[in-house]
């Protein structure tokens, strides 16, 4: 079974500059597509972006403006880097890889990284 | 932009059945999916494609879609199911989670 394992800064002041990466443990990065998810302390979930194989991308529309998802085929990493953080911004931000099939929906899940916004 | 509904909170006794409701503009017309997400821990697939089970999770749980309402259902509801639960869907190629349930077995 394939894991993703995320990593971060744990710690990004305000109005900087947020980089995540997610490993994929198989190196089937090329063959599935992916996205990144984060969830509030206390809250629901929130999708941020995906990306697919082919390097096509999505996003949130309320987040479009800062963020931007990456595939590193080279490394086997998704990454999301997420710009001008403000502490709206502190979560705990998920990679998973979308499931084949019609519709959309994302059957493996890494364990998460929490990221805080403070100065 | 697309919003979907869910009741904040769902109380069921062990061995009963447990409801969960999701509720979207002509849901019908997508395919919703649904996660587990237990205290601690990532979200987890319980449901896709309206109907679909992924391969490990119990037949208890099966999801339907009609209308403007998707449906979970946790049959013979165990005290493991004890779980935050999202919907989720896709729209003009953005994903949609609904705000979550959280399913306390009693």
């Amino acid at each position: 079974q394939v894991q993703l394992q995320e990593s971060g800064p744990g710690l990004v002041k305000p109005s900087e500059t947020l980089s995540l990466t997610c490993t994929v443990s198989d190196g089937s990065i090329t063959t599935y597509h992916w996205s990144w998810v984060r969830q509030p302390p206390g809250k629901g979930l929130e999708w941020i972006a995906h990306i697919f194989h082919s390097g096509i991308t999505n996003y949130n529309p309320s987040l479009r403006s800062r963020a931007t998802i990456s595939l590193d085929t080279s490394r086997s990493q998704i990454s999301l880097e997420l710009k001008s953080v403000t502490a709206a911004d502190t979560a705990v931000y998920y990679c998973a890889r979308r499931h084949f099939g019609s519709g959309f929906s994302l059957d493996v899940w890494g364990r998460g990284t929490t990221v805080t916004v403070s100065s | 932009s697309y919003d979907l509904t869910q009741p904040p909170s769902v109380s069921v006794s062990p061995g009963q059945t447990a409801t969960i409701t999701c509720s979207g503009h002509k849901l019908e017309d997508m395919f919703v999916c649904w996660y587990q997400q237990k205290a601690g821990q990532s979200p987890e697939l319980v449901v896709y494609q309206d109907t679909k089970r992924p391969l490990g999770i119990p037949e208890r749980f099966s999801g339907s879609n009609s209308g403007n309402t998707a449906t979970l259902t946790i049959s013979g509801t165990q005290a493991m199911d004890e779980a935050d639960y999202y919907c989720q869907a896709w729209d003009s190629s953005t994903v949609i989670f609904g705000g979550g349930t959280t399913l306390t077995v009693l």
